[in-house]
Formats: C-alpha cells, sequence, structure tokens
C-alpha cells in the first residue's frame, strides 16, 4: 500500500532557528500534499496544501513566511519552520493522496513532535 | 464551508463489546467522501473505513462498519467485538469530491478496558 515517510520523528531546536521537516511518498507519486499541526488532546488542522512545481496554498491565520514549504518533486514536500519560538512547539503532520485518487484514500507520515526551548 | 462534530470527547468499552463513535456533518454538496481514523497513542493516522456518499449501502471492513444516514447526515462507526488494540483517538473527516483536503471532526478518544 502507499507510504508516506515523515523524518525527523523529534526535533528538539533553540528558540530563533529553523527547522525542516520532511515528508516523502515512497511508493507512489503524489502531485499535492497536506500539512496538519495538532495540538495536545486536539483534532488536525489543516496548514497548507503543498502542489508539486508551484506554491503552496495556505488557510487563513497561518504564515506563510514563518511555515515556508517547498514541493520539489512529486515525492517529496518539506515544511521549514523558521525563527521558530515555543508556541510553535506542537506535532507536525503530512499527508498525500495518491495520484490514482480516491481508491487510495490518504495516508499519513508519522509525524514530527516539534520542541522549541 | 464544511464542518464535521464529534460530540463524544471520551468513551470506554469492555473488551469484546460494541460500541458506536457518532460523527455528523454540515455540507451542501450532494456527493462527497467520508472516512473515520484512528489514532493511536503512536500518533500515526490509520484509515479505518471509507464511505462514498452515492453509495447507499453502508461500508464494513471486519469488526469496523459504518451507520450512513444522508438525510441526517450523520455517520457513526461501530466496532464490534472490541479490542485491547482498538484504544485510540477516532476522527471522522470529509472530503468534497473536487477537493483535496480533509475536513476533521474533534475527535473522540476511546479506551477499551479489559
Amino acid at each position: 500500500g502507499a507510504v508516506v515517510s515523515q523524518h525527523p520523528s523529534r526535533v528538539i531546536c533553540k528558540s530563533g532557528t529553523s527547522v525542516k521537516i520532511e515528508c516523502r511518498s515512497l511508493d507512489f507519486q503524489a502531485t499535492t500534499m497536506f500539512w496538519y499541526r495538532q495540538f495536545p488532546k486536539q483534532s488536525l488542522m489543516l496548514m497548507a496544501t503543498s502542489n508539486e512545481g508551484s506554491k503552496a496554498t495556505y488557510e487563513q491565520g497561518v504564515e506563510k513566511d514563518k511555515f515556508l514549504i517547498n514541493h520539489a518533486s512529486l515525492t517529496l514536500s518539506t515544511l521549514t519552520v523558521t525563527s521558530a519560538h515555543p508556541e510553535d512547539s506542537s506535532f507536525y503532520i503530512c499527508s498525500a493522496r495518491a495520484q490514482t485518487g480516491f481508491a487510495y484514500g490518504y495516508t499519513f507520515g508519522s509525524g514530527t513532535r516539534l520542541t522549541v526551548v | 464551508a464544511q464542518t464535521v462534530t464529534q460530540s463524544q470527547p471520551e468513551m470506554s468499552v469492555q473488551e469484546a463489546e460494541t460500541v458506536t463513535l457518532s460523527c455528523t456533518y454540515d455540507t451542501s454538496e450532494n456527493n462527497y467522501y467520508l472516512f473515520w481514523y484512528k489514532q493511536p497513542p503512536s500518533r500515526q493516522m490509520i484509515l479505518v473505513i471509507r464511505q462514498e456518499a452515492y453509495k447507499q449501502q453502508n461500508a464494513t471492513e471486519n469488526r469496523f462498519s459504518v451507520n450512513f444516514q444522508k438525510a441526517a447526515k450523520s455517520f457513526s462507526l461501530k466496532i464490534s467485538d472490541s479490542q485491547l488494540g482498538d484504544t485510540a483517538m477516532y476522527f471522522c473527516a470529509f472530503m468534497k469530491p473536487a477537493g483535496n483536503m480533509l475536513t476533521f471532526g474533534g475527535g473522540t478518544r476511546l479506551m477499551v478496558k479489559p
């Protein structure tokens, strides 16, 4: 089945530094990937939709200059948290849908726990 | 815009018993897709079951089945013969056919007790 690999699983960084999170589709091509943020005991909130070869679409309230998304190939999307601050600490999850569409549903990465100290 | 509501923040069930998780949604679309996802303590999101709105027959996957009531905009998940490994957060999700994004409900935390 479709597999999405997300790295790193955990990262601790100092306030003011930048962190890059990678999301790879291992056995399928994904023209679109999605980035979610999940606070403890809460649901997944869509941050942005990552489109291969074009600019990402950000949800209202998400700062595009702070959360940089690059989708340079059909199998890789990256989320960079720039100038991270403690309030950016959260669980970030990516997902992708295989090009063949609904039959695969969505596949999720295993998530990245970001802690900014 | 679509909204998805899960009215049960927490539920518990005895092992081997049956439990039903509720989900309602609001949309003006006629065709769409509905999903139930499971998120165990590992935080990995796992697809449990999916339903196409144009299909009247309720989806079933082994011990998991749904009760899809389109007119009532209700999409409940029934877990039969509950197992300890079913302990997890369960999220109901909605997707328009033309759109790509999933809209999630707030989640229900299910605890299966031995």
